[in-house]
């Protein structure tokens, strides 16, 4: 596609439910990465995937956080039990490459009550 | 991990003004990006720029790989240049994703 697209924009969820949220990267790119950006901060590294292959899960906060690309394209990133302290902007990157230039998403805003 | 460290926090000119934000960084760096969030939340690419020097209209961005800085120039503000500038950098010696500074808030008034 023209550029990363995201889905939902918005997603209110309540304490406890599972959530998962999509991105659709820049077609011709490898690689993907998802960000955690708190209000009035810089968005924070969770994950990233080269392919289908994800050489890096440091950035996860918890094992309730999980991220999936099957087929090396749409990835979605699942969070399981949602507390409060989830809520924040969810980001998506891809770039051509490790290292390259990277291209954000809108951002999906999620919000736990 | 990296640490990144922008200033100023906070700067508010006139439209019409120069100003020049900083970034420093505390180790060798694959990747370098300047961003601009604008009012309504988005990431806007502003430079990818581990090296050297580089232009594109009333902005510049030069960074400074062995001296661990790098600086974004924005000439002539405009209010539209309102909005959060973070710097974001890639560790040198692996991808790990970008380490986001927490930005300068940029406010032009008409």
């Amino acid at each position: 596609g023209a550029g990363v697209s995201q889905s939902p924009r918005y997603k209110v969820t309540k304490r406890g439910q599972d959530v998962t949220l999509r991105c659709d990267p820049i077609s011709s790119h490898a690689t993907l990465y998802w960000y955690q950006q708190a209000l009035g901060q810089g968005p924070e590294f969770l994950t990233y995937f080269n392919y289908e292959a994800q050489p890096d899960k440091s950035g996860l906060p918890s094992d309730r956080f999980s991220a999936e690309r099957p087929e090396g394209s749409i990835s979605t990133l699942t969070i399981q039990r949602t507390e409060q302290r989830d809520s924040a902007m969810y980001r998506c990157a891809s770039s051509f490459g490790p290292s390259y230039e990277q291209y954000f998403g809108p951002g999906t805003r999620l919000t736990v009550t | 991990g990296i640490q990144v460290e922008q200033s100023p926090p906070d700067l508010i000119l006139q439209e019409g003004a120069n100003s020049t934000l900083r970034c420093n960084f505390s180790d060798s760096v694959n990747n370098l990006q300047w961003f601009h969030q604008n009012p309504w939340g988005q990431l806007i690419n502003l430079f990818y720029i581990p090296s050297g020097t580089k232009q594109n209209g009333r902005l510049s961005a030069t960074t400074v790989a062995t001296e661990r800085y790098s600086l974004l120039y924005i000439s002539s503000s405009q209010t539209t240049d309102s909005g959060v500038y973070f710097c974001a950098v890639e560790a040198g010696g692996g991808a790990d994703g970008l380490t986001f500074g927490k930005g300068t808030h940029l406010i032009i008034q008409p």
